[in-house]
C-alpha cells in the first residue's frame, strides 16, 4: 500500500530561520506526492506536488520540498520563516483505489512560527 | 475563479439524527472526492466519483453512509442515524480530470459534524 509518514507532531522555528517538515514515503512504483497546508477552520491548501523530473520541487508562498528516492524522503522547506506559516502541514501519496484513485494523508505536523 | 464550497460549514445533530452534507465542487471537474478528519488525523478518503458514476465507495465506514452526484457536479453526502463516531470534519475535493493521473485535488473548507 502506498503510505506516507510525518514523523514529527509539531515543529518549532524562530521567524526568519530556515524550516524543515519531514515526510517519508513508502510506495511501490514511482510515487506522486504532495503537501497541503491547513489553517484553523479552513480547508487544505495545495502547496506544491513531484510527479517527476527535477528533484527539487518549487511551490506555493516560497515553499519547496526536495525528492529523495534513496531516503524515500519529500521534505518540505523554505529560507526563511514567517509567522503566519504557522499551521498544520500534510504530506500526501496517491494511490490507486478499486477503481480509481485517492490520498493517503500523513497525520500532520504543526508547524509554530514564534516572532 | 470560486473554489470548492461545501454546506453547511458546522453541524450539530443529536444521535440517531440523518445528515446531509453538501459539496460544490470546481465547475467542470471531473473528478469529486469525499474525506473524513477526525480530530487530530489527516483525511481519509471515503469516495470517489468520475463525473455521475460513484466509481469507488471502499472508504465509506459503514452502509449508514451514503453519496451521491446525480448530474455529475454538486454531491451529497449523507449519514443516516448518526452515531457520536461519526463526528469529524467531512472535507471535498475535486479535480479536473479522470483517475489516473496526477491531478492536483483542491479542497473545500469542510462540514465540521458533532454528534451529540
Amino acid at each position: 500500500a502506498q503510505s506516507v509518514a510525518q514523523p514529527e507532531d509539531q515543529v518549532n522555528v524562530a521567524e526568519g530561520n530556515p524550516l524543515t517538515v519531514k515526510c517519508t514515503y513508502s510506495v511501490s512504483g514511482n510515487p506522486y506526492l504532495f503537501w497541503y497546508v491547513q489553517y484553523p477552520n479552513r480547508g487544505l491548501q495545495f502547496l506544491l506536488k513531484y510527479i517527476t523530473g527535477d528533484n527539487l520541487v518549487k511551490g506555493s508562498y516560497g515553499f519547496e520540498a526536495e525528492f529523495n528516492k534513496s531516503q524515500t524522503s519529500f521534505h518540505l522547506k523554505k529560507p526563511s520563516a514567517l509567522v503566519s506559516d504557522s499551521a498544520l502541514y500534510f504530506c500526501a501519496v496517491r494511490h490507486l483505489t478499486n477503481s480509481g484513485y485517492a490520498l493517503n494523508f500523513g497525520k500532520g505536523t504543526s508547524l509554530l512560527v514564534t516572532p | 475563479g470560486a473554489g470548492v464550497s461545501q454546506s453547511p460549514r458546522y453541524k450539530v445533530a443529536k444521535r440517531g439524527q440523518d445528515v446531509a452534507l453538501r459539496c460544490d465542487p470546481i465547475s467542470g471537474h471531473v473528478s469529486l472526492f469525499w474525506y473524513q478528519q477526525a480530530l487530530g488525523q489527516g483525511p481519509e478518503f471515503l469516495t470517489y466519483f468520475q463525473n455521475e458514476a460513484q466509481l469507488d465507495k471502499s472508504g465509506l465506514p459503514s452502509d449508514r453512509f451514503f453519496a451521491e452526484r446525480p448530474e455529475g457536479s454538486v454531491s451529497t453526502l449523507k449519514i443516516q442515524r448518526t452515531q457520536q463516531e461519526d463526528s469529524a470534519v467531512y472535507l471535498c475535493a475535486s479535480s479536473p480530470r479522470t483517475g489516473g493521473g496526477p491531478d492536483t485535488q483542491y479542497f473545500g473548507p469542510g462540514t465540521r459534524l458533532t454528534v451529540l
